[in-house]
């Protein structure tokens, strides 16, 4: 139980344009969802906490209208990077508040590469 | 702000040692505290977790101690096998609440 899937998996994307991650508990649903960066060899950055049907809490130093996160509905996160430029590209991995409400799940995270 | 320190960045050890992982955190309401292995590439996996009314906690070659007055809690992996090599993160919960902070990883190296 309590699993956690994102898509895509790995996404390579050109300069300027915007990319959508998926976050999706499965078997679980989910009125908390994190988003974290991990850059190579480095911790989890903590992004976002995403709350179904209210707006995000970002971190200090995340620009909002950047990373763009829609928790709409208890299975469901995405995170919508715009205007991608290749200081963006990182591991994305996402988590959810699991139902005992402490321990937190991960996806598989997403690869970005912009170029 | 929060902030959790973790130690060593690296460790190596020979299979069937002991290895221990240290973090401290800052924030004197954090009550939960999870540690996750994540091998290269992959998601991080709860492998142990302790809240803040117990001092220790066993699974199997697993153990974690916590000491709150210090602000001090350890991962301690006993008769090590190379399958344990991975980067292990120690989280402390911000207050009460919901998301972590995370130290910034050991790498665990387990020579055969």
């Amino acid at each position: 139980g309590a699993v956690v899937s994102q898509h895509p998996s790995w996404v390579i994307c050109k300069s300027g344009t915007s990319v959508k991650i998926e976050c999706r508990s499965l078997d679980f649903q989910a009125t908390t969802m994190f988003w974290y960066r991990q850059f190579p060899k480095q911790s989890l950055m903590l992004m976002a906490t995403s709350n179904e049907g209210s707006k995000a809490t970002y971190e200090q130093g995340v620009e909002k209208d950047k990373f763009l996160i829609n928790h709409a509905s208890l299975t469901l996160s995405t995170l919508t990077v715009t205007s991608a430029h290749p200081e963006d590209s990182s591991f994305y991995i996402c988590s959810a508040l699991g139902p005992d409400g402490d321990e937190q799940y991960f996806g598989p995270g997403t690869r970005l590469t912009v170029t | 702000g929060e902030n959790v320190e973790q130690h060593p960045s690296t460790l190596s050890v020979q299979e069937g040692d002991s290895a221990v992982i240290k973090c401290t955190y800052s924030d004197s309401a954090s009550n939960y505290f999870p540690w996750y292995k994540q091998e290269l590439g992959k998601r991080p996996q709860l492998i142990i977790d302790i809240r803040s009314n117990v001092g220790e906690k066993k699974d199997q070659r697993i153990a974690v101690t916590l000491n709150k007055t210090a602000k001090h809690f350890s991962l301690h992996i006993t008769e090590t096998q190379p399958e344990d090599s991975a980067v292990y993160f120690c989280a402390a919960s911000r207050g009460q609440g919901f998301s972590f902070i995370f130290g910034k990883g050991t790498r665990l190296l387990v020579k055969p």
